[in-house]
């Protein structure tokens, strides 16, 4: 079984339509990450929670919410969603190594959200 | 000016080429580096951490400049299943946790 899952993993939806997509983990990591990912622009951070009460604004969050429920799962809501929102979706999880900056970040396999 | 830069290629070799990518960064409190390979429609997964003295795994190489803010990946023998996108990700701490991926370089290698 995959480490880093997400749901759904393709969804199609209506401007002005409340989407939630999930994210859960089993590698037991205290951090957990939302990216989205644009044709020609990388990934770019929306959220980020570093334990369970502790969360974070990234890059681009307008636009997004989040939930932390368990150290184990994180969700990312879109409260109306609107076309510029279409991208693809990834969650990633990491565990920072004693003693260092570095922090390996596991991605689950994407979520591709339509908004028509 | 991105906050992380890199060539988008793509770069098109043979098998057995050496080929190097570099990727430059803006934040000189920048901390922490790696390159990651995504394979299309697929996530990202880590290649390499990038360490101040360089560091090797097998056929690839990562260097970090701290002077001029770059780094780099080099590639050699190349094989067809290296063809991917490769990522130049970028971290820091100061004033709160920041990371930033380069839009990546596409390589293609052909038999």
């Amino acid at each position: 079984d995959a480490d880093v899952t997400q749901t759904p993993r393709n969804r199609i939806t209506k401007t002005g339509k409340r989407i939630m997509l999930e994210c859960s983990q089993t590698k037991g990591h205290d951090r957990m990450y939302w990216y989205r990912q644009d044709p020609g622009l990388g990934l770019r951070l929306i959220y980020y929670s570093f334990d369970v009460k502790d969360i974070n604004k990234g890059e681009i969050s307008d636009g997004y919410s989040v939930s932390r429920q368990a150290q184990a799962k994180f969700s990312l809501s879109l409260e109306s969603a609107i076309p510029n929102q279409t991208a693809l979706y990834f969650c990633a999880t990491s565990d920072l190594q004693a003693g260092t900056s570095y922090n390996e970040q596991f991605f689950g396999p994407g979520t591709r959200l339509t908004v028509l | 000016r991105k906050e992380v830069e890199q060539d988008p290629g793509p770069f098109n070799v043979p098998e057995g080429a050496t080929v190097a990518f570099n990727c430059t960064y803006s934040n000189s409190a920048s901390q922490s580096f790696f390159w990651y390979r995504q394979d299309c429609r697929k996530e990202p997964k880590l290649l390499m951490s990038v360490y101040s003295s360089g560091n090797e795994d097998g056929r690839f190489t990562a260097q970090l400049n701290r002077a001029s803010q770059y780094i780099s990946l080099l590639i050699r023998d190349s094989k067809l299943s290296d063809s991917a996108t490769y990522l130049c990700v970028v971290n820091s701490y100061t004033g709160g946790f920041k990371t930033i991926f380069g839009a990546g370089t596409r390589l293609f290698v052909k038999a």
